[in-house]
């Protein structure tokens, strides 16, 4: 079984500061996707950023990029440039093969950016 | 197609009650999932069907609650004689076996039990 664990359960940052959210997840499996979802108060969780763990290049999204480390099972976030529509709950999730099967979630990282 | 859509999106009742809930996946996903997330946690994994088959059923999953596909379109989560502790937000997510793509989640139906 896969484990994800988030060691922040709350993060802060100035408007325009950059920001780095831990994930780290424990899985015995060689290929996986590994993805950051956002879930805005009230609102439904959205695709933040996702890697393919056989991709060695990390994925970026605009302001939002990943550092993998495999072998250390970490995947950490960066927000560049944060602005006050970051302020969410971040979620760090596992899925296996494709990905689009069943997700296994983190316990979330409330961050809040600072005007 | 304007995503997944989930009703009711808030539900109150009485212990002891039956509630059911409804997920409507985008057209084209044949895969539809079902998660709980209580307070402060992440989404937990309940279940998940592709088309009308229900493919695999977490521990989770009491005798209490049932999910239904039929026609592998909308679906139905049915939580039987509720308990305070079935108090969660139920999230259903669809999305398209075998690609790469990602699951796209509806807001959810807040479930509180008094």
């Amino acid at each position: 079984a896969q484990t994800v664990t988030q060691s922040q359960p709350e993060m802060s940052v100035q408007e325009a500061e950059t920001v780095t959210l831990s994930c780290t997840y424990d899985t015995s499996e060689n290929n996986y996707y590994l993805f950051w979802y956002k879930q805005p108060p009230s609102r439904q969780m959205i695709l933040v950023i996702r890697q393919e763990a056989y991709k060695q290049q990390n994925a970026t999204e605009n302001r939002f990029s990943v550092n993998f480390q495999k072998a250390a099972k970490s995947f950490s976030l960066k927000i560049s440039d944060s602005q006050l529509g970051d302020t969410a709950m971040y979620f760090c999730a596992f899925g296996p093969n494709f990905g689009n099967e069943k997700l296994t979630f983190g316990t979330g990282t409330r961050l809040t950016i600072i005007p | 197609d304007t995503g997944v859509s989930q009703n009711p999106r808030h539900k109150i009742t009485k212990r002891g009650q039956n509630v059911t809930f409804r997920c409507d996946p985008i057209s084209e996903h044949n895969r539809l999932y079902w998660y709980r997330q209580t307070l402060g946690q992440g989404p937990e994994f309940l279940t998940y069907f592709q088309n009308e088959a229900q493919l695999e059923k977490s521990r989770l999953l009491s005798d209490r609650f049932s999910a239904e596909r039929p026609k592998g379109s909308f679906s139905t989560l049915e939580i039987q004689r509720t308990e305070q502790g079935d108090s969660a937000m139920y999230l259903c997510a669809s999305s398209l076996q075998g690609t790469d793509t990602e699951a796209f989640f509806g807001q959810g139906t807040r479930l509180t039990v008094v």
